[in-house]
């Protein structure tokens, strides 16, 4: 399986500012996803990060709100922008191996204040 | 909408009591997955179900795919304390390009 280092773990941030969030991969992965996570509830995917091409997001989630970078085939980031309050949540990377499974990394906590 | 819905949503038990979460769809799946996480942790997978029918064992739990590939259930006998926590399920169809689509959860409170 996979091993996903997150970070940071946890953070809180003034509402108004940004934090990016890094996800790094043990093995070379194709597609790269990120999840955000209410707490005690399922995941909702934000967009999915391929190498060399832009992001795909998903409805209700846009570039300019959670820019992402995948500048090689073991890392990418998610910045959560122009932060407020509504922004709190979990947010999680994730890879698919073998195609049938998704390993996920620890999250990242955010609380906006 | 969600394309899984998992039930219930709840569950409070004993230890030592038996439960089942249930996770159905009117889609087909190409493979199924259960999930657990526990606070300050990402989703862990536990199993991966993908020709209908199969019923797979780890330990005191037991997953089952329906035959027609759109429904999966996870049963935990003799729950302990240690089974606390959310289970999700996830399911990925033939069109779905990697993206898995997540039930909504149980949240499984095991007390002693």
């Amino acid at each position: 399986s996979a091993v996903i280092s997150q970070k940071p773990s946890r953070d809180i941030c003034q509402r108004g500012t940004s934090l990016t969030i890094q996800c790094q991969v043990d093995s070379q992965v194709t597609m790269m996803f990120w999840y955000r996570q209410q707490p005690g509830q399922s995941l909702t995917l934000i967009a999915t990060a391929n190498q060399g091409s832009e992001a795909t997001y998903e409805s209700g989630f846009v570039i300019d709100k959670f820019p992402i970078s995948r500048p090689n085939l073991t890392f990418s980031t998610l910045t959560v922008s122009n932060m407020s309050p509504e922004d709190s949540s979990i947010y999680l990377c994730s890879v698919i191996q073998g195609n049938t499974e998704a390993f996920f990394g620890q999250g990242t906590r955010l609380t906006v204040v | 909408t969600q394309l899984l819905e998992q039930s219930p949503q709840f569950l409070s038990i004993q230890e030592g009591e038996n439960l089942t979460v249930y996770c159905n769809s009117s889609s087909v799946f190409s493979s199924l997955q259960w999930y657990r996480q526990e606070p300050g942790e990402g989703p862990v997978l536990l199993v991966t179900v993908v020709t209908g029918g199969e019923v797979k064992k780890l330990k005191r739990l037991t997953f089952q795919f329906g035959d027609a590939r759109k429904d999966s259930s996870l049963h935990i006998t003799a729950a302990q304390p240690g089974d606390t926590g959310l289970y999700l399920c996830a399911g990925l169809t033939t069109d779905s390009w990697g993206k898995f689509q997540f039930g909504a959860g149980t949240q499984v409170v095991v007390t002693p």
